[in-house]
């Protein structure tokens, strides 16, 4: 079966720490992974994406890796800022030659001052 | 425009009521999804749309769910005898491309639906 799990599914730091948020997935074929933030109220915005050949890729204090070995991915937030505050959803898409994405359930990050 | 945008963004029914929630796709982009997304959780998939198409309904729970885009820009999802499981922030997304894949989805903040 097809499924994104997302650890941990809360979290709470205190501004300027660094944080990582886990995905592990074990979607097939895998065709790739992105990483979205979505403030409360709001709808998702991608963050990062990556493909089977990368490891990782950056955006600003969001660095991404990806394991396709393992299945597994890790969002990295560095010097946190309360505007990080949100959820972050891990996204797998299949390699079906289409459109469809497995959502994992979130990690809720509590940013505080 | 420049976003998606969605109405209305919030919306009590009473069990039983019809609702019917509109998304305003970015200009241009062929693709149109809807998914709804429960308290805590990730969104999941209702239905996709390739301009006027829909190519995918697989994931609408039931026969009460109805979703179109007759002219392949505006979509409404419309949802019939609404029940209190229906309670969902129904999110839309769209993109350029015919799957999305290489430039990604662009979300709109959704419609809060509350059934009572």
């Amino acid at each position: 079966k097809n499924q994104v799990e997302q650890s941990p599914q809360s979290l709470i730091i205190l501004e300027g720490k660094n944080c990582t948020l886990q995905c592990n997935y074990t979607v097939s074929p895998f065709s790739n992974l992105r990483w979205y933030k979505q403030d409360t109220g709001r709808g998702p915005v991608s963050l990062t994406i990556m493909t089977f050949s990368e490891n990782t890729k950056s955006n600003g204090r969001y660095t991404a890796t990806l394991d396709a070995d393992t299945k597994q991915s890790s969002l990295h937030i560095t010097a946190s800022q309360l505007s990080d505050s949100a959820s972050y959803i891990c996204v797998v898409s299949l390699n079906t030659g289409g459109f469809k994405t497995i959502f994992g359930a979130g990690t809720r990050l509590f940013v505080k001052a | 425009g420049a976003g998606v945008s969605q109405s209305p963004r919030y919306k009590v029914a009473k069990r039983g009521q019809d609702v019917a929630l509109r998304c305003d796709p970015i200009s241009g982009h062929v693709s149109l999804f809807w998914y709804q997304q429960a308290l805590g959780q990730g969104p999941e998939f209702l239905t996709y749309f390739q301009n006027e198409a829909q190519l995918d309904k697989s994931g609408l729970p039931s026969d009460r769910f109805f979703a179109e885009r007759p002219e392949g820009s505006v979509s409404t999802l419309k949802i019939q005898r609404t029940q209190q499981e229906d309670s969902a922030v129904y999110l839309c997304a769209s993109s350029f491309g015919a799957t999305g894949e290489a430039y990604g989805y662009t979300f709109g903040s959704g419609t809060r639906l509350t059934v009572v």
